[in-house]
């Protein structure tokens, strides 16, 4: 039982780098989420899915895309990655609104 | 303002005592479902309640327990005899029916000493 999966688990870029970040579900969930955790500030949403093909920001968009082409994945970009960026990312998934959320176990992204 | 507030930074108990974790929530909804998580120090979060808005009904699970109050909005969390696996930061959350968003407390960073 995989679960959520995130890849990678961690990775260190430069300033001004683009990556993307993966994030698989095998749960058949319909919903899919992306956070970033920083110290003392709790988990803050960046951008969430409520079904293949559909997006919509968070709380804390503004640098982040992401894009769900397939109902088991959602991807999260940084186009030029900035330090303030230096962050855990979770993803995580759940049936629908209201559920409970099943989380990957987290990237940890520094940028320098 | 803040949708969930934990107003509690950081406690420290010793192995056995009890320990009640507090959780206020915001929200104009009147369907709306509150969560807690824990974060071990390994770093995963692991999902441990939930409940809707039209259950206020108390819950007892080994020991853990939680209390539900709308008139105070509320939905604390006592771990009876603690131990030192309970080690963790622990985040309460709130879903709101009319919307897809999750909001977490700052979480409580819970350190049982034997």
């Amino acid at each position: 039982n995989a679960g959520v999966t995130q890849t990678p688990k961690f990775r260190v870029l430069k300033t001004g780098q683009s990556m993307t970040l993966l994030c698989a579900q095998d749960m058949n969930h319909e919903y899919m989420y992306w956070y970033r955790q920083d110290p003392g500030m709790g988990l803050r949403l960046i951008h969430y899915s409520v079904g293949e093909g559909t997006t919509a920001k968070g709380e804390v968009p503004d640098g982040y895309n992401v894009s769900r082409l397939k109902k088991q994945n959602f991807l999260l970009g940084l186009e030029s990655a900035a330090p303030s960026q230096t962050s855990v990312y979770f993803c995580a998934s759940s049936y629908g609104r209201g559920a409970s959320q099943h989380f990957g176990d987290g990237t940890r992204l520094s940028i320098l | 303002a803040q949708k969930v507030t934990q107003a509690q930074t950081e406690i420290s108990v010793v192995e056995k005592e009890d320990v009640t974790l507090d959780c206020v929530y915001e929200t104009r909804d009147t369907t709306y479902y509150l969560f807690w998580y824990k974060q071990p120090p390994s770093g995963e979060l692991v999902f441990l309640i939930r409940r809707n808005s039209f259950d206020e009904q108390n819950e007892i699970s080994g020991r853990y327990s939680w209390n539900f109050q709308k008139s105070t909005s509320s939905f604390n969390f006592t771990i009876t005899a603690s131990q030192v696996v309970d080690s963790a930061v622990y985040f309460c959350a709130l879903s709101e029916a009319n919307f897809n968003k999750f909001y977490f407390g700052s979480g409580t960073k819970l350190n049982v000493k034997p």
